[in-house]
This record gives C-alpha cells, sequence and structure tokens, in this order.
C-alpha cells in the first residue's frame, strides 16, 4: 500500500537554526499537511497546501515557517529559526482531494529535538 | 475554533471487557475520523464516518456518529491486548477548511 515518507526520523538542531523537514507524499493525492504533535499532547493542524499554494493554516503557523512543493514528488516544511517550543513530532499528510471526507494519510513523523 | 474532546483521556481495561470511547466536537460536520496511534508511530486511520447514523465496524472496534449531538463513540469489544494504543478522532467542517481538528486522545491499555 502507498505510503506517505518522512525524512529525517529525528533531526536535532541548535535553537536559531533553520530546519527543513522533508516529505514525499502519495503520489496521486492532491492535498497535503503538515501537523505537528508536542510530547503527550493532542495533534494540531499546521497548514494544508493544494495546487502549489497554501490553502490554510493556523495560527501556529507563523512567519519563521514556510512550505514548498520544490519538484514533483517532496513536500517541505522549513522553520527558519527555530525555538525551544518548536520540538515536536512533525507529521506530514495527504490526501486525494477533499471531497466526501477522504481520510488523511499520515507519514511516520519527524521527531524534532531543539536544543 | 472548532473545539473536540474526547473521554476518557486515560483507559485501563481488562481483556475481555467492553468499552465505550467518546467524542464530542462543537460545530457542525457530519465527518468524523478515527485514527489510532501506537507509541512513537504514526496515526493509522481506523475508520471515516460521513453520515448522520453511519456505523462502522472492523474486528473488535467499532465507531458510530450522531451528527445531532455532535458526537462519535469508539466501542471496544472483548478488547485484547493488541489494542493498547492512543485512539483519535478528528473532525472537518466544511466552514473550517480541509484541516482536520483532532481530540485529546484516548491512551488505552488493555491489561491481560
Amino acid at each position: 500500500e502507498p505510503e506517505v515518507t518522512q525524512t529525517p526520523s529525528h533531526q536535532v538542531t541548535q535553537m536559531g537554526q533553520e530546519v527543513i523537514l522533508r516529505c514525499v507524499p502519495i503520489s496521486n493525492h492532491l492535498y497535503f499537511y503538515w501537523y505537528r504533535q508536542i510530547l503527550g499532547q493532542k495533534v494540531e493542524f499546521l497548514v494544508s497546501f493544494y495546487n502549489n499554494e497554501i490553502s490554510e493554516k493556523s495560527e501556529i503557523f507563523d512567519d519563521q515557517f514556510s512550505v514548498e512543493r520544490p519538484d514533483g514528488s517532496n513536500f517541505t516544511l522549513k522553520i527558519r529559526s527555530t525555538k525551544l517550543e518548536d520540538s515536536a513530532m512533525y507529521f506530514c499528510a495527504s490526501s486525494r482531494d477533499r471531497v466526501m471526507g477522504q481520510p488523511q494519510h499520515f507519514g511516520d513523523g519527524t521527531r524534532l529535538s531543539i536544543l | 475554533e472548532l473545539k473536540v474532546e474526547q473521554n476518557p483521556l486515560f483507559l485501563s481495561m481488562q481483556e475481555g471487557k467492553n468499552y465505550t470511547i467518546y467524542c464530542n466536537y462543537s460545530t457542525t460536520s457530519d465527518r468524523l475520523y478515527w485514527y489510532r496511534q501506537d507509541p512513537g508511530k504514526s496515526l493509522e486511520s481506523l475508520f471515516v464516518l460521513l453520515s448522520n447514523g453511519a456505523v462502522k465496524q472492523e474486528g473488535r472496534l467499532m465507531a458510530s456518529l450522531d451528527t445531532k449531538a455532535r458526537l462519535s463513540t469508539l466501542h471496544i469489544t472483548a478488547a485484547v491486548h493488541d489494542l493498547s494504543a492512543t485512539y483519535f478522532c478528528a473532525v472537518d467542517s466544511p466552514n473550517t477548511g480541509n484541516q482536520f481538528y483532532f481530540g485529546t486522545g484516548t491512551s488505552l491499555t488493555v491489561i491481560p
């Protein structure tokens, strides 16, 4: 079964550094998402992306965050200047479309640790 | 903001017992999703409920949706240890775009 794949699985970064998290969505999916989950807490929406542009974003997704689809397969989340509170598990998800409630398929996540 | 509440937050149950997890949400929606998460792992889609009265079953798990009450239930029948995980419900709504709003999660431990 097709999967969403994320790299790296674990990223350790110094505070203030830039970090890029990478995702390869399922190939025939059109909608892409980033979520984060702080340890022990619920999953929180960051941003959704369709047709090469952001379609929705949450309050968490401030100017420090950006997303990009640099080629036909990768979908990236960049955090420009990381803060301690950015430490979390980041999940990429994709869905085929948004008609009639398609489930979002999640990758295994990238654990981001900010020191 | 759309709010999604689950209860209980923690559930410890013996093998063979039945129990129900509840998911309440705060806005009109007829789309409700259940996910399972094992420790340190991703979210696995369990059920997609798309209408009032929808009921879906897979093995020992059965999910239902009452859109009028804004309530979904995940019923566990004759629990086994393999069901130990955290279960999340999620809601999306035409009024809030296509982002999922996740519940607080229910951490289930099945004791042999």
